[in-house]
């Protein structure tokens, strides 16, 4: 995997599913996985930042686990809530720390 | 504690006017990174810089360009706007070597072009 990749693009679900959503990044030289949470117009939100095989964060209803072999990290949010509603965007440092990459994001909307 | 400052805040511009923004990042902090975010669209990223050095371009339009200075402070110069271009354009900073580079951000300057 040369670029970072995000799926699915896009998601609807109701209030109160659970949810979760991918990150695929290279697994190379790497050094550290972020996640951010964005709203339109509002500043990006930093979630998580992982460096660890293995790591496992959580914040809330909102929990993420980062696989540096294979180069995934998955986020998950349970319960949704309509103020989940927002862009998902996952970035890796790989192939040097000074170099990150964001993927195209997941943007979430729940449905109250 | 400092954050990043961004000016200015909001801006309106004709077509065909130029446009500076300004990114004051976090003391201590070595990288500056530009996004801009149309009206209802994600994210993108513009370009960034690490030690006053250009380090990754994205999809900035080739009338754009952007530099850091000796204090690291960053500029994005936008020439010939267009309508296009109005949307909120945010910067963020980090240090490349600390906390795994995660990125702060700035509260985001709003340009409008009419």
């Amino acid at each position: 995997i040369l670029n970072v990749e995000q799926s699915p693009q896009s998601l609807h679900v109701q209030e109160g599913d659970s949810t979760n959503f991918t990150c695929s990044f290279p697994s190379s030289n790497f050094y550290a996985l972020h996640w951010y949470r964005w709203e339109t117009a509002k500043s990006p939100e930093a979630l998580f930042v992982m460096t660890l095989n293995g790591d496992e964060k959580k914040k809330g209803r909102i929990s993420a686990t980062l696989n540096t072999k294979e180069g995934y990290s998955y986020l998950y949010i349970k319960g949704s809530q309509p103020e989940d509603s927002a862009t998902y965007l996952c970035a890796s440092n790989s192939g040097g720390y000074q170099k990150v990459t964001f993927g195209t994001g997941t943007k979430l909307q729940v449905i109250p | 504690a400092a954050g990043v400052i961004q000016s200015p805040r909001h801006l309106i511009k004709e077509k065909r006017e130029t446009a500076t923004l300004k990114c004051y990042p976090i003391p201590r902090h070595d990288t500056v990174y530009w996004y801009q975010q149309g009206p209802g669209q994600d994210p993108q990223f513009l370009i960034s810089f690490y030690e006053k050095m250009q380090s990754d371009k994205g999809s900035i339009p080739d009338r754009f360009s952007a530099q850091q200075f000796s204090d690291y402070h960053s500029e994005l110069n936008m020439s010939s706007l267009e309508l296009g271009d109005s949307a909120l354009y945010f910067c963020a900073s980090a240090n490349a070597r600390g906390a795994g580079g995660e990125q702060f951000f700035g509260p985001g300057t709003r340009l409008t072009v009419l």
